[in-house]
């Protein structure tokens, strides 16, 4: 019954090569949110998806690239894998909202280590 | 632009002593603010949230927070620290307009003395 799943955990890989992750939440949310948490801990917005839409992309390299085949899916993919990629990505979702201030819930986190 | 500043980068306290965790926000109107804690190795759980009303907010496992506009703050407390509440502690608010994603704060490590 998790609410936003993450596959995988842990994600090691060699430069250059291509990786997926995987989001999925069954919150019943319209919109879905990719964060980037680096070696010192700072959170920072990838991309945000409402109801399939994209809706925000910030300043991240065109190597990543999310997916939304529906709804309740927002996977991440990610090209010729660098060093500087190693991170935890998190997954995050949250319910309609006017003001789109409501609560974000967040998956368990992906490891990417890139070698 | 929105912002938050969280000015304790680690702090450390003994278990059964009380803990303040201060967060500083930048908001343009009536900010929403969230604590979130992140336990080692583990994603981000919310402990509350602040969006209108009440400016003493109650949180999840035993935690407060109190909204001061006059300061800017929206500082998490607790009055009995326990050994399980090691972790990271972020406070955050939304970025505004119609995005909805949240700008966190660089957060502060707390490390529990037994």
């Amino acid at each position: 019954d998790t609410a936003v799943s993450q596959t995988p955990k842990y994600l090691v890989t060699q430069m250059g090569n291509d990786k997926s992750i995987k989001c999925e939440q069954n919150l019943g949310h319209d919109t879905m949110y990719w964060y980037k948490q680096d070696s010192k801990k700072f959170l920072k917005i990838m991309f945000s998806y409402n109801n399939k839409e994209l809706i925000i992309n910030e300043t991240v390299p065109n190597r990543f690239s999310p997916k939304s085949p529906d709804k309740a899916h927002l996977n991440l993919h990610i090209n010729s894998l660098e060093l500087g990629d190693s991170a935890v990505y998190f997954c995050a979702s949250s319910p309609p909202a006017g003001g789109r201030t409501d609560t974000q819930y967040f998956g368990p986190g992906t490891r990417l280590t890139v070698l | 632009a929105q912002s938050v500043t969280q000015p304790d980068i680690h702090i450390t306290v003994s278990e059964g002593a009380s803990l303040e965790l201060r967060c500083n926000y930048s908001y343009g109107a009536t900010p929403y603010l969230f604590w979130y804690v992140q336990s080692p190795g583990q994603g981000l759980q919310l402990l509350l949230k602040y969006f209108s009303g009440d400016t003493l907010v109650q949180g999840i496992k035993g935690f407060e927070a109190e909204f001061k506009r006059s300061q800017s703050s929206f500082n998490l407390r607790k009055p009995s620290v326990h050994w399980s509440d090691a972790a990271e502690y972020f406070c955050a608010v939304p970025s505004g307009g119609s995005q909805g994603n949240l700008i966190f704060g660089k957060g502060t490590k707390l490390s529990v003395k037994p």
